[in-house]
């Protein structure tokens, strides 16, 4: 049982590149979210999805966008990437009891 | 803006004793309540979940509530090494579990041989 997958794990961009992170949970969860993580700041949302063909902003949305292509996927784009969105990212699914299930992470230096 | 406040530690306990991590929170209206540890360069795993004020005991940890005060605490009783890492408060503002999860900053619980 694979449960929630990130690729890639570590990618380094230099500023104004493109990229985009992808989620995949096989755990039938009709949530899923994208947080990141920087030192001290805890976990802050950047977008979430309630259920397929929605997606809603976070706390922190701005230089992103995301796309939930169907129930299992929940993917995460940096358009122009920024010495600022360096940081840990984890997606996450939520069954309905409240727990979240995180990925590994991706680990993102953007130069 | 919904926040949750926590120690940022580091907080440092001989073995055997008993930590304690506390949490606050702005949102009265705030339904449910979690408790996450996370290793260093590891995701985040869900240890203590609680709804209802007072006390919930799952093996050597407790979390108590008390919605009157905002305040959410995690006691990890006879502390091992192996608890060291760093513990993440969150609340559920709404009790939707299709909506947003807040969290702490996170307090680095260190366990002293």
């Amino acid at each position: 049982n694979a449960g929630v997958t990130q690729t890639p794990k570590f990618q380094v961009l230099k500023t104004g590149q493109s990229m985009t992170l992808q989620c995949a949970q096989d755990m039938n969860h009709n949530s899923m979210y994208w947080y990141r993580q920087d030192p001290g700041m805890g976990l802050r949302l950047i977008y979430y999805s309630a259920s397929e063909g929605t997606t809603d902003k976070g706390e922190v949305p701005n230089g992103y966008n995301v796309s939930r292509l169907n129930k299992r996927e929940f993917s995460l784009r940096l358009e122009s990437a920024a010495p600022s969105q360096t940081s840990v990212y984890f997606c996450a699914s939520n069954r309905n009891t409240g727990e979240l299930f995180f990925g590994e992470g991706s680990r993102l230096t953007v130069l | 803006q919904k926040e949750v406040e926590q120690n940022s530690g580091p907080l440092s306990v001989p073995e055997g004793a008993i930590a304690s991590l506390n949490c606050t929170y702005s949102d009265r209206g705030s339904q449910s309540f979690f408790w996450y540890r996370q290793y260093s360069g590891k995701s985040p795993e869900l240890i203590m979940s609680i709804y209802s004020n007072g006390d919930k005991e799952d093996g050597r940890f407790t979390a108590q509530l008390n919605k009157a005060s905002q305040y959410v605490s995690l006691l990890i009783r006879d502390s091992q090494p192996s608890d060291s890492a760093t513990y993440l408060c969150a609340v559920n503002p709404a009790g939707n579990y299709g909506q947003n999860f807040v969290f702490g900053p996170g307090t680095r619980l260190s366990v002293l041989p």
